[in-house]
Parts: structure tokens; C-alpha cells; sequence
């Protein structure tokens, strides 16, 4: 079962671009990065999900080198409302199922 | 659509006590999940679903049973309440269970406090 680890906090300023890293080294060959959103007291919110290169949709850009051992998330020009929890999974293909395992996230605070 | 929906919003239990947390989707998702989230922490999986009638342990399973006879539902049940299980409680879907379908769609939450 790959684990992850991202950093506890960042702090950012309005306007910056954020970029949260995540490793996974123990990843299978099998296994999709993926990245939440969670805002207080409601439930995480996909953000992005990749396998390997560079993953871009409308909110964010997801970049995984060749090794796949780590994996960036990039916001660019981030503003107040950014400001929320973000968690890296790593989707665990596990017999008929997946077992999508959260670890701790890492706290973003966007400053004016 | 509704997308995950959540009952009750908010319960509070004496410690013995037993209830179910209802959970449902109209998406005509495969896969379902509960998981727990203590204050400053993050979501740890109690039990999943990859389909009706298969369900499977998770991280935190002890304390809880699940079953899943409809696509649509979801419930999860606490035999026994104890105070450690005061948590919010999040049920989510999702469309498959390969190792690409990994978009989970979350409730809004149930608050359970046990005394």
C-alpha cells in the first residue's frame, strides 16, 4: 500500500502560484495520483488526477516525473477562497476494488 | 441530481446505543465508501463498496458493519456506540473501481457525537 507524505502547512500570498508536493514512494505500477480539496466542515472536492508527465484541467496542473516517486500540484495565481486543506492519494488497486487512502493533507493558507 | 446524500446532518448517541447512518446516491454509482474524519485530521476509510451485496474493510472497520443490497443505498451501522467513534462521518461514490475512476463525489457529512 504506497503512503503518502506532504508537507503539514504552507502559507501563499493572493496572486502567487502555490505548488504542494507529495511523495509516493513505494507507488505500483497500477496506481493513479489523485489530489482533493477539502474546505471546512464540508466533504473533499476532486481537484486532478494523473498517471505519469503533466495533467492540466481548468483549476489546477498536476506534474509526475518519470519515476512517479513524487507528484506536484500547481494553483496557479491562488486567491483567498484557495485557502483549504489538499490531500494526495494514491488509488490502491486492490482485487475487484480500489481503496482510496487519505493521509493527513496539507493545510494552505492564502494571505491578502 | 441529488449527487450523495447524508441523514442525519447531525446525532448525538449515549455510549451503547446503536443507529445506522444512511447514506444514498442517484448517480447509479459502482462504487460507495464511508469514512471518518476526527477534528484536525484527515479521512480515514471504514468500509467500502465496489458493487451490491460486495463490501470490504477499510482502515478503521471495527465498530461498524455495512451492506449493500441496492446500487443506490449505502447505510452504515454502529452496534454498539462508544465516545471514540465522535467523528463526522462522510459517505462518497463513484462511478468504477479501476485505478483511473478515482473522481469521488462526498456527502456532506453526518456529526455524530457519542457520551
Amino acid at each position: 500500500l504506497a503512503k503518502t507524505t506532504q508537507p503539514i502547512s504552507m502559507d501563499s500570498y493572493e496572486g502567487q502560484e502555490v505548488n504542494i508536493t507529495c511523495s509516493h514512494n513505494n507507488i505500483a505500477t497500477n496506481d493513479y495520483i489523485t489530489w482533493y480539496q477539502q474546505f471546512p466542515s464540508q466533504g473533499p472536492r476532486f481537484i486532478i488526477q494523473g498517471y505519469k508527465t503533466k495533467v492540466t484541467n481548468e483549476v489546477a496542473s498536476l506534474f509526475i516525473p518519470a519515476d512517479r516517486k513524487s507528484s506536484t500540484l500547481s494553483l496557479p495565481r491562488v486567491s483567498l477562497s484557495d485557502t483549504a486543506v489538499y490531500y494526495c492519494l494514491v488509488a490502491f488497486f486492490y482485487n475487484q476494488g480500489g481503496k482510496l487512502i487519505f493521509g493527513q493533507g496539507t493545510e494552505l493558507s492564502v494571505k491578502p | 441530481n441529488a449527487g450523495v446524500t447524508q441523514t442525519p446532518k447531525f446525532q448525538v448517541l449515549k455510549t451503547g446505543q446503536s443507529m445506522t447512518l444512511q447514506c444514498a446516491q442517484d448517480m447509479n454509482h459502482e462504487y460507495m465508501s464511508w469514512y471518518r474524519q476526527d477534528p484536525g485530521m484527515g479521512l480515514r476509510l471504514i468500509h467500502y463498496s465496489v458493487g451490491a451485496g460486495i463490501t470490504d474493510q477499510g482502515e478503521v472497520p471495527n465498530g461498524y458493519n455495512v451492506s449493500r443490497s441496492t446500487t443506490e443505498d449505502f447505510p452504515l451501522r454502529l452496534l454498539s456506540a462508544a465516545p471514540s467513534q465522535t467523528s463526522v462521518y462522510f459517505c462518497a461514490s463513484r462511478h468504477g473501481s479501476g485505478p483511473s475512476n478515482n473522481e469521488q463525489f462526498f456527502g456532506p457529512g453526518t456529526r455524530l457525537t457519542v457520551l
